[in-house]
């Protein structure tokens, strides 16, 4: 059981707008500590998506959008497209536990 | 161009020891603070732990999970960091990522290498 909690899979189709959550607690989140996202490709190792609940690293494309509010973050993907199919995971800092803390991860199919 | 390259994965007993390796290159090493992330076989990621710079004192911290068992050191000269892993439990097979941490967040991340715990 994860500390941060995720939506197991989500779905739709080439050029639709999906979105996935990501709820934590009053120790990580709630705290004030900033969400971050990665996406992996299947076999591939994790890469950075969403830094500072919002923010895009170089080279992300702008259909990718990260947002916080309370305990909730979410990451937002627009104009889908196949090669967005991956798992996406969020990630905090929870004082409670001392340490890095990540959601379950959601597995994105392009319908 | 930043790189991460972990090595030492294997195949080892429970109850034995594995070091892992994680050689840097394309940045000053020692300015950062490096992490390792680990993730079960078709499971999510999971923290390991984290050392310091030296400029931040050089410390280390680690999930409860693996604390007292594992411990990471880094050798700035050379650019590597470590990951001792004893006592090691079949539940500790994963594949092992090595991170650059920037901020709170992990910006680079290696291939990965598989430690497999098994009798």
């Amino acid at each position: 059981q994860s500390v941060l909690t995720q939506p197991p899979s989500v779905s739709g189709a080439p050029g639709q707008r999906v979105t996935i959550s990501c709820t934590g607690s009053s120790s990580n989140t709630g705290a004030g500590y900033d969400v971050h996202w990665y996406q992996q490709l299947p076999g591939r190792a994790p890469k950075l998506l969403i830094y500072g609940n919002g923010n895009r690293p170089s080279g992300v494309p702008d259909r990718f959008s990260g947002s916080k509010s309370g305990t909730s973050a979410s990451l937002a993907i627009t104009g889908l497209q196949a090669e967005d199919e991956a798992d996406y995971y969020c990630q905090s800092y929870d004082n409670s536990l001392s340490g890095s803390i990540f959601g379950g991860g959601t597995k994105l199919t392009v319908l | 161009e930043v790189q991460l390259v972990e090595s030492g994965g294997d195949l080892v007993h429970p109850g034995r020891s594995l070091r892992l390796s994680c050689t840097a290159s394309g940045f000053t090493f020692n300015y950062y603070a490096l992490s390792w992330v680990r993730q079960a076989p078709g499971k999510g990621l999971e923290w390991v732990g984290l050392i310091r710079s030296k400029a931040y004192g050089g410390a280390s911290e680690y999930a409860a999970s693996v604390k007292g068992r594992f411990s990471i050191s880094r050798d700035d000269s050379e650019s590597i960091a470590y990951l001792q892993m004893n006592s090691l439990k079949p539940e500790d097979t994963a594949v092992y990522y090595c991170t650059r941490v920037g901020g709170s967040y992990y910006n680079y991340w290696g291939q990965g290498t598989l430690v497999t715990v098994s009798p």
